[in-house]
């Protein structure tokens, strides 16, 4: 179990651009989520995957974002016409199949829109 | 969707026991209390979940109130690697899984 993977771990753009993120999930695991984590505040649902299959999109999710998770493994998160708003830490985590499974939360990949 | 009201900050001493308050009046029958916490510059890790009785693992204790309106994370013995935001979150798992996290208590634990 080498635990959950994001990459980049931190990511500096202009606003405007476009950024993806990439997520690889504990390798066993059906359920793959997204978070983001605002300065100060708790993380923020955003989106969830049971394979590759997207059931629940938050209304945070605005158009600009997207997610993907092609053949059920990793994720992508990608913002287009990044915003300064936009600018926090986003996390994935990964869980079995089961409403009472453990979340297992990656380290994020902290965004910064300059 | 039910909420849960948490201090803001706690403090302990090393190799003391804490207790986490949290309050969720709220609370529906078929709620989940679960805890996750979050040291610095880490993703949340999960703690402990219960839904009426105590529950103990290797990590905490959680004490359920019968009526259910209010719960306690117990670390036995304080380290300073427990330094950390503690989240109390409800969650009973339909329609997906997407806990809510609030803000949390931060724990500063002194040596």
């Amino acid at each position: 179990d080498t635990g959950v993977s994001q990459d980049p771990r931190h990511k500096i753009t202009k606003r405007g651009q476009n950024v993806t993120f990439r997520c690889d999930p504990i390798s066993e695991h059906n359920r793959l989520y997204w978070y983001r984590q605002t300065l100060g505040q708790g993380p923020e649902f955003l989106t969830y995957f049971q394979n590759e299959a997207q059931l629940e999109k938050s209304r945070l999710l605005s158009d600009r974002f997207s997610a993907e998770r092609p053949k059920g493994s990793f994720s992508t998160l990608e913002i287009q016409r990044t915003e300064q708003g936009d600018s926090a830490m986003y996390l994935c985590a990964s869980s079995f199949l089961g409403s009472l499974a453990p979340l297992h939360f990656g380290n994020g990949t902290r965004l910064t829109v300059t | 969707d039910a909420k849960t009201t948490q201090p803001n900050s706690m403090e302990s001493n090393e190799e003391e026991p804490v207790h986490l308050p949290c309050n969720h009046s709220t609370i529906s029958g078929t709620d989940y209390i679960h805890w996750y916490r979050q040291l610095p510059s880490q993703g949340p890790e999960y703690v402990i979940h219960g839904l009426t009785s105590n529950v103990n693992n290797r990590m905490a204790s959680l004490a359920i109130a019968e009526d259910r309106k209010s719960s306690t994370l117990i670390l036995h013995r304080a380290t300073l690697r427990d330094a950390a935001v503690y989240y109390c979150i409800l969650g009973n798992g339909n329609s997906g899984y997407a806990l809510n996290f609030g803000k949390g208590t931060s724990l500063l634990v002194t040596p």
